[in-house]
C-alpha cells in the first residue's frame, strides 16, 4: 500500500523560532499533498492544499506567510512553521493522494515553549 | 461551509459489545469516508462508500451510506482491546480532493 512519512515525528523549539516538517510519499508521486492541524482532542483540521510545481492554496483563516509550504518534488512537500508562539503548539498531519485515495502521514508533534 | 457532526462524542463499552456510532451533515455527500486514529498516529482508512444506500464489510466494521446521503453510520461487531481509538468520518468538498472530517467519536474499551 501507499505509505507516507513525516519528519520528525516530534519536535520542541524555543518561541520565536521556525521550524519545517517534511512530508513524503515513499512509494507512490503525489501532485497534490495536504497539510492538516489537529489540537488536543479536536478533529483534523484542513490548513492547505500543497501543489507540486504551483503555489500552495491555503484555507480560510490559515496564515500564508506564517506557514510556508514548498512542494519541491513529486514525493516531497515541506511545512515550515515561521516564528512559532506556543499557541501554534499541536499536531501536524500530512497526507497525499494516490489514485482515488488519501494516505495520511504519521504525524509531527510541535510543542513551542 | 459543510459540517459533519459525529455521536456519540465517546463511548465506553466492555470487550465482546457491539459498537455504533453515526454521523451527519448539514449538506449532501457523494462521498462517505470511515477512517481511525490511534494515539499519536495519522489516521487510517477503514472504510469507504460511494453511492446511496450502500452497505459495506471490513471484517467486523460495517458502514451504511445514508439514503439522503447526509448521513452515515458505522458498527463495530465484537470490540476487541485493539479497536481502542479515535473514529472520524470525512468525506470531499464538490468537486474536488479536500476532506472534511467530522468531530470524531472516541472509542474506550474497559477491561
Amino acid at each position: 500500500g501507499a505509505v507516507v512519512s513525516q519528519h520528525p515525528s516530534r519536535v520542541i523549539c524555543k518561541s520565536g523560532t521556525s521550524v519545517k516538517i517534511e512530508c513524503r510519499s515513499l512509494d507512490f508521486q503525489a501532485t497534490t499533498m495536504f497539510w492538516y492541524r489537529q489540537f488536543p482532542k479536536q478533529s483534523l483540521m484542513l490548513m492547505a492544499t500543497s501543489n507540486e510545481g504551483s503555489k500552495a492554496t491555503y484555507e480560510q483563516g490559515v496564515e500564508k506567510d506564517k506557514f510556508l509550504i514548498n512542494h519541491a518534488s513529486l514525493t516531497l512537500s515541506t511545512l515550515t512553521v515561521t516564528s512559532a508562539h506556543p499557541e501554534d503548539s499541536s499536531f501536524y498531519i500530512c497526507s497525499a493522494r494516490s489514485r482515488d485515495e488519501q494516505f495520511f502521514g504519521p504525524g509531527t508533534r510541535l510543542t513551542v515553549l | 461551509g459543510q459540517q459533519l457532526n459525529q455521536s456519540p462524542q465517546s463511548m465506553f463499552i466492555q470487550e465482546g459489545e457491539d459498537v455504533s456510532m453515526n454521523c451527519t451533515s448539514s449538506s449532501i455527500f457523494n462521498t462517505w469516508l470511515w477512517y481511525k486514529q490511534e494515539p499519536g498516529e495519522g489516521p487510517v482508512l477503514l472504510i469507504a462508500l460511494y453511492k446511496a444506500g450502500e452497505l459495506t464489510s471490513n471484517g467486523r466494521l460495517t458502514a451504511q451510506f445514508g439514503i439522503t446521503r447526509k448521513d452515515s453510520f458505522l458498527n463495530i461487531s465484537a470490540s476487541i482491546p485493539s479497536d481502542v481509538g479515535i473514529y472520524f468520518c470525512a468525506g470531499p468538498h464538490f468537486g474536488n480532493e479536500k476532506l472534511t472530517f467530522g468531530t470524531g467519536t472516541r472509542l474506550t474499551i474497559i477491561p
